[in-house]
């Protein structure tokens, strides 16, 4: 049971370019989204994240949307960099429950050329 | 920057055998979790644990598993009789509320 979909198992863009990274979910319940980055052997990294509340997030070259609607949200990075190549992880929570549990989809393998 | 810590960063242990795997979570921070990444899988929540109970823990938690707050620091994860299928990297996370910070993982690798 996939409540947090990444359909795109990987990505690979030019340097310099934008990188879409993209998820989907089916829980109506999660309305608090996050995006990790993970490099192997190491544990996921917080990036940014996005409440139910808001429709767009932005953080530096790192901007999350979010469309409620579609159950959908997406992570942009511009100008991607070579390292910004890692895994990407999105994760959703039911912030109205009371342990913060995440939900984490497959992954996105972003790779940047330079 | 505070972050989480996590020892050892592979452990290898027989069938059969006990194994801990602990976690120096934030200082600050309330709520405590562990998941896990069996090689090639998403990252799957295992148990949270917050005011020194669980709160809440998955299907994969059963009998075999435990969680400890022994002191004020330290967190840690018991497995009683390791089966192959626990072989993973094991991650502690902590949060203050809805933003869960990692440690680096422990790989368990189960022969």
């Amino acid at each position: 049971d996939q409540q947090v979909k990444q359909n795109s198992p990987s990505l690979s863009v030019q340097e310099g370019r934008i990188s879409i990274l993209n998820c989907d979910y089916t829980n109506s319940m999660f309305d608090y989204f996050l995006w990790y980055k993970k490099y192997p052997a190491e544990g996921p990294t917080f990036l940014i994240s996005i409440s139910s509340i808001k429709d767009k997030n932005e953080d530096g070259r790192f901007t999350v949307f979010l469309n409620k609607s579609a159950k959908h949200l997406s992570l942009h990075i511009v100008p991607s960099q070579p390292g910004d190549s890692a895994v990407y992880f999105c994760a959703a929570s039911p912030r109205s429950s009371s342990n913060y549990k995440l939900t984490f989809g497959k992954g996105t393998l972003l790779t940047v050329n330079p | 920057e505070p972050e989480v810590t996590q020892t050892p960063s592979h452990q290898v242990t027989q069938m059969g055998q006990e194994v801990i795997l602990r976690c120096v979570p934030i200082s600050n921070h309330l709520y405590f979790y562990w998941y896990r990444q069996i090689l090639g899988q998403k990252v799957e929540f295992l148990v949270s644990f917050y005011n020194n109970e669980i709160s809440e823990k998955s299907e994969i938690f059963d009998d075999q598993f435990s969680v400890e707050r022994p002191d004020g620091s330290n967190f840690t994860l018991k497995i009683r009789s390791t089966k192959l299928e626990d072989s993973a990297m094991y991650f502690c996370a902590s949060s203050v509320a809805d933003t869960a910070f990692f440690g680096q993982g422990t790989r368990l690798t189960v022969v």
